[in-house]
């Protein structure tokens, strides 16, 4: 079956430490999104790719990078300068269009030890 | 500030009807969604309308679109215990070229909570 997986599905960070969050998709989509969700807020974008070798910042991507380098992954690395990374992180896929529904994965949780 | 507006909590006794509602503000997609994401868990698709249409129905969930006022609902019918879950309209748009951004933004959504 076609999807979008994400892990781990926990993951805890240590002081001054990089982790990086897995998302991998096999539905072919060219558009992949990265988004962090607190308690009782929206999801809010980090960062998003339209294509492989391209991705551009979302509304909150300091602290964050990214890379495409595979249509099908879109690895997130939660660097060390993002002072309060615990949050449920979200990938999801799209295929190009104005419109189209994102696909998203089960989530990661991160937490800080 | 948000793209869209819904009440942040509805609560509802199992059998009886759920409605959510929600304001948008960018019309300019083809469609509008509805997501459901259980505790723990991503969004699922729950269900679209086509942004021409009134109203779509598909088994227990009937959507509403009332595209001049931009507010869009979502009822279920019989609503059961596992539709306890976040509920969320994005606003869908963003810029059109040759690489779409499909912008979609979330709101807090609303949180159903279904009682025995």
């Amino acid at each position: 079956d076609g999807g979008i997986t994400q892990s781990p599905k926990y993951l805890f960070r240590k002081e001054g430490q990089n982790v990086t969050l897995s998302c991998e998709q096999n539905l072919n989509h060219d558009a992949m999104y990265w988004y962090r969700q607190d308690p009782g807020q929206g999801l809010r974008l980090i960062y998003y790719s339209q294509i492989v070798n391209d991705f551009q910042k979302g509304d909150i991507a300091e602290g964050y990078s990214v890379s495409r380098e595979k249509k099908e992954s879109f690895p997130l690395t939660v660097t060390s300068a993002q002072k309060n990374p615990t949050a449920f992180y979200l990938c999801a896929s799209s295929i190009p269009g104005l419109g189209q529904p994102q696909h998203f994965g089960d989530g990661t949780r991160l937490s800080i030890l | 500030g948000e793209d869209v507006e819904q009440s942040l909590f509805l609560s509802v006794r199992e059998g009886d009807s759920s409605v959510i509602n929600c304001t948008y503000t960018d019309s300019s997609s083809t469609y509008l969604y509805w997501y459901k994401q259980e505790p723990g868990a991503g969004l699922q698709l729950l269900t679209y309308i086509f942004s021409n249409m009134d109203m779509k129905q598909d088994q227990r969930l009937t959507v509403l679109l009332n595209k001049k006022d931009k507010h869009l609902s979502l009822r279920i019918a019989d609503t059961q215990t596992g539709d306890s879950a976040i509920y969320f309209c994005p606003n869908v748009g963003g810029p059109v070229g040759f690489y779409n951004n499909n912008d979609m933004r979330f709101g807090a959504g609303t949180r159903l909570t279904v009682k025995p």
